[in-house]
Formats: C-alpha cells, structure tokens, sequence
C-alpha cells in the first residue's frame, strides 16, 4: 500500500540547517507529485513547498524563500526538504504528502511526520 | 493568501449524535476544497475532496457540502472512532492554505 516515511527527530540549534527525508513506496514514484508541510504544536498545518517527481519542477511558499529546498533521489523512492537560517519558529512536526491527482493539490496520503526541534 | 476560517474551534458530542463544522473561505475558491481528519501523533487522513466527494474507503456518515464561500462537513452518527480534530483545506490556489481546525471532544 501507499506510504511515506519521514526521517527521524532532530533537535538542532538556531542559526543550523536541517535536512529531512521522506521514503515513499507502494505507488509509482514518477507519477506523483511529493509536497512538504509542517505544524506547529497546536496549530494548524501550513504548506511548505512541492516536488514533481515526474519533471523535477519545484514550488515553494513565499514565506520561505530562500531558506528552503525540495530534491529527490528517483532511484530509493524518497524526497528530502532542507531549511536554513532556522529559528525558535521552525519548531513544528514536518510532514511529507502525496498529491493525489496531476491537477489537484490535495493529499490523499501522509507520512507521521518528523519532528524538528530548534534551541539553544 | 487565501484565508480560511473554521467554526467551532471545539465542539463536545456524543456517539450517535449528528455534528457539522464550518469552514468560511475569504474569498472564492470553486469547489477546490478537502477536508481532513487528525489524530494525536499521526498525519492528517482525506476525508473528501472537491467540497463533496467521499476518499475511497471513508464511511458514508461523512458528507461535504458546499454553498458560495462557505463549506460544511457533517458526521451524520458519531461514532468512537471519529474523535479527531478536523481541518478543511482550499487547493484553489497557492500558498495551500488550511482552517485552524475543529477539535471534537467526546
């Protein structure tokens, strides 16, 4: 069956970079688009950014650019998210999506999700 | 960005009790909107999609409708399994943005 697995836990510093995974497996990998989102304790999902495993074409949310980047390794079936500059604001639980269809962005299968703790 | 706004925030029911939540966008967004469930520790689970259509595999006691800018979905019998916290989301346009979610407490 469909699954997406993100890495383990992180706890790192502000001011570092993390670089999270996410292997997917169960569905054809090149068909799919694979999108990042994170939530805070508490709060509501919010949108990263996106990966077309098909063309390889990347979309990011305004409110981290520059800070963040989607790649992909077809081969082991698995997406990575990497951001930078982290800050206290960053802490959240980091999930990996699959767009369920070509041309609508909704998700019809999750991961568990990573969590990212920053501090000093 | 597009806003989405949930009613309640929290909502006590019982099992076999009928519920529905709301979700308001700011402004249209056809029909380009999902609903999902979540439970503690796990990652949101597709409930509908497209306002009103049934994931595959999710109990007919959930419906999705649709009226301008205003989306509800309704648990028509409560059940054990069903309490969640629910948050609507508008694929319309991008940033994706979600509703801040409706707990449901027994």
């Amino acid at each position: 069956q469909v699954q997406l697995a993100e890495s383990g836990a992180e706890v790192t510093k502000p001011g570092a970079s993390v670089k999270i995974s996410c292997k997917t497996s169960g569905f054809a990998f090149s068909s799919y688009s694979i999108h990042w989102l994170r939530q805070a304790p508490g709060q509501r999902p919010e949108w990263v950014g996106w990966l077309s495993a098909l063309n390889g074409k990347t979309q990011f949310s305004r409110h981290f650019l520059g800070r963040v980047a989607i790649s992909a390794d077809a081969v082991a079936t698995t997406v990575y998210l990497e951001l930078t500059g982290l800050t206290s604001a960053d802490t959240a639980v980091y999930f990996c999506a699959r767009q369920a269809t070509y041309s609508d962005h909704y998700f019809d299968s999750w991961g568990r999700g990573a969590l990212v703790i920053v501090s000093s | 960005d597009i806003q989405m706004t949930q009613s309640p925030s929290t909502l006590s029911a019982s099992v076999g009790d009928r519920i529905t939540i709301t979700c308001r966008a700011n402004q249209s967004i056809s029909r380009w909107l999902a609903w999902y469930q979540q439970k503690p520790g796990e990652g949101p689970k597709l409930l509908i999609h497209k306002a009103s259509r049934l994931q595959d595999g999710v109990p007919s006691r959930f419906s999705g409708s649709e009226s301008g800018t205003v989306f509800t979905l309704t648990i028509s019998s409560l059940q054990p399994d069903d309490f969640a916290t629910y948050y609507c989301q508008q694929y319309n346009d991008y940033p994706l943005t979600f509703g801040q979610g409706t707990r449901l407490d027994i």
